[in-house]
């Protein structure tokens, strides 16, 4: 069956360390998205990119960073710079307009 | 720029009422607009979806949702709520025309007593 893989579901982070959020879909969709989800704050932006090698900032995309290599394939990097990190991170992929197909998430935790 | 708003946080109904989830837009033209579910420690699903043509839209799971222009609105409804209806709810607006990059709601909270 076509979907998104998000791995891991659990990542703890120590303080200044990066980590890097994997996200893969089989559903050849062009676009792929990456949300930051806080309790009672809704999704907000991080990253998203439309086509191959190339990506745009979202609203908060300051202390991470993302590569789209391969179309399947959307990595997200929380760097040291992001200081507040904890949170449930969001995959999704659009075929065009016809919304969002999403990743089941990773619940990041700094330790 | 565009903006959504779900006035509610948290609605309680016992099991085989119905139910209505507001959600109100802000933007001068017809937006596409959505509705997604999400189970604790899940992604989201998409319910349903409305582009044009016809303003009342059938989902999934028995949800529907009415877009009224007058009122920049897109409410979700469903005549009578199951105990695994209980979820988070979010309505979410793309006026991008082609960016497709939408804004999402805060999500409401829908809690279901047998």
């Amino acid at each position: 069956d076509g979907g998104i893989t998000q791995s891991p579901k659990y990542l703890f982070r120590k303080e200044g360390q990066n980590v890097t959020l994997s996200c893969e879909q089989n559903l050849n969709h062009d676009a792929m998205y990456w949300y930051r989800q806080d309790p009672g704050q809704g999704l907000r932006l991080i990253y998203y990119s439309q086509i191959v090698n190339d990506f745009q900032k979202g609203d908060i995309a300051e202390g991470y960073s993302v590569s789209r290599e391969k179309k399947e394939s959307f990595p997200l990097t929380v760097t040291s710079a992001q200081k507040n990190p904890t949170a449930f991170y969001l995959c999704a992929s659009s075929p065009a307009n016809y919304g969002y197909t999403f990743g089941s998430g990773t619940r990041l935790t700094v330790v | 720029a565009q903006s959504v708003t779900q006035p509610d946080i948290h609605i309680t109904v016992s099991e085989g009422a119905s139910l209505e989830l507001r959600c109100n837009y802000s933007y001068g033209a017809t937006p596409y607009l959505f509705w997604y579910v999400q189970s604790p420690g899940q992604g989201l699903q998409l319910l349903l979806k409305y582009f044009s043509g016809d303003t009342l839209v059938q989902g999934i799971k028995g949800f529907e949702a009415e877009f009224k222009r007058s009122q920049s609105s897109f409410n979700l409804r469903k005549p009578s709520v199951h105990w695994s209806d209980a979820a988070e709810y979010f309505c979410a607006v793309d006026t991008s025309g082609g960016s497709y990059i939408p804004t999402f709601g805060r999500g409401t909270s829908l809690i279901v007593h047998p």
